[in-house]
């Protein structure tokens, strides 16, 4: 079955710092990607999303970019804030379907000042 | 617009007692669903609902049931619970299943612990 995999956490970096936390997916075919954070005591929150092979999606100076040749979608950032701490989650959608978010595990990011 | 809302925040169950999780929305959305979210494990969905009067499974349905009498309401109700559905439950929603509305919105959670 479908399954996502990220990067084991959790991360810990220094304001200023650069960002990559992995994902790579594991479906048969090229689902809808995103990418979840949940800020602390809150519900989730989507980030970014890509539809199709080659798409980057960007918020906040996060980025991500479908890449079908290894099925990942790394999210990155050039230069991560304290207000940037936060759970982030990958997750995969197949278009139409009823059962909607399959999500990875989650990645604890802890940026500190 | 409230967006979607969920009660109680926090609750404690013995074992055996049963209780309903409550999750509305106001936006109209045709799509909801509940996940629960444990360490290390991300969200599991437990059952959804793509319409009133329609509701299905998930990927971890025991032990709970649903019901969607409306647009606006989809309680979870679990029946018996065990210590082993100690968790933060989400209700999240959407406004249906085409691709324009990959979005999923969530509510703040509920932190449940059967003791």
């Amino acid at each position: 079955g479908d399954s996502v995999t990220q990067m084991e956490g959790p991360v810990t970096l220094s304001e200023e710092a650069f960002l990559t936390i992995n994902c790579t997916y594991t479906a048969t075919g090229y689902p809808s990607l995103f990418w979840y954070v949940q800020y602390p005591g809150e519900g989730l929150q989507l980030l970014l999303k890509a539809t199709k092979a080659d798409d980057k999606g960007s918020n906040k100076g996060f980025e991500a970019t479908y890449r079908k040749e290894t099925t990942s979608f790394h999210l990155e950032k050039g230069s991560v804030q304290v207000s940037d701490s936060a759970v982030y989650f990958c997750a995969l959608k197949w278009k139409g379907s009823a059962r909607q978010l399959t999500f990875g595990s989650g990645t604890q990011l802890t940026v500190l000042p | 617009n409230a967006g979607v809302t969920q009660t109680p925040k926090f609750q404690v169950l013995k074992t055996g007692q049963s209780m309903t999780l409550q999750c509305a929305q106001d936006m109209n959305h045709e799509y909801m669903s509940w996940y629960r979210q444990d360490p290390g494990m991300g969200l599991r969905l437990i059952h959804y609902s793509v319409g009133a009067g329609i509701t299905d499974q998930g990927e971890v349905p025991n032990g709970y049931n649903v019901s969607r009498s409306t647009t606006e309401d989809f309680p979870l109700r679990l029946l018996s619970a065990a210590p082993s559905q100690t968790s933060v439950y989400f209700c999240a929603s959407s406004p249906g299943l085409a691709e324009q509305y990959n979005e999923q919105f969530f509510g703040p959670g509920t932190r449940l612990t059967v003791l």
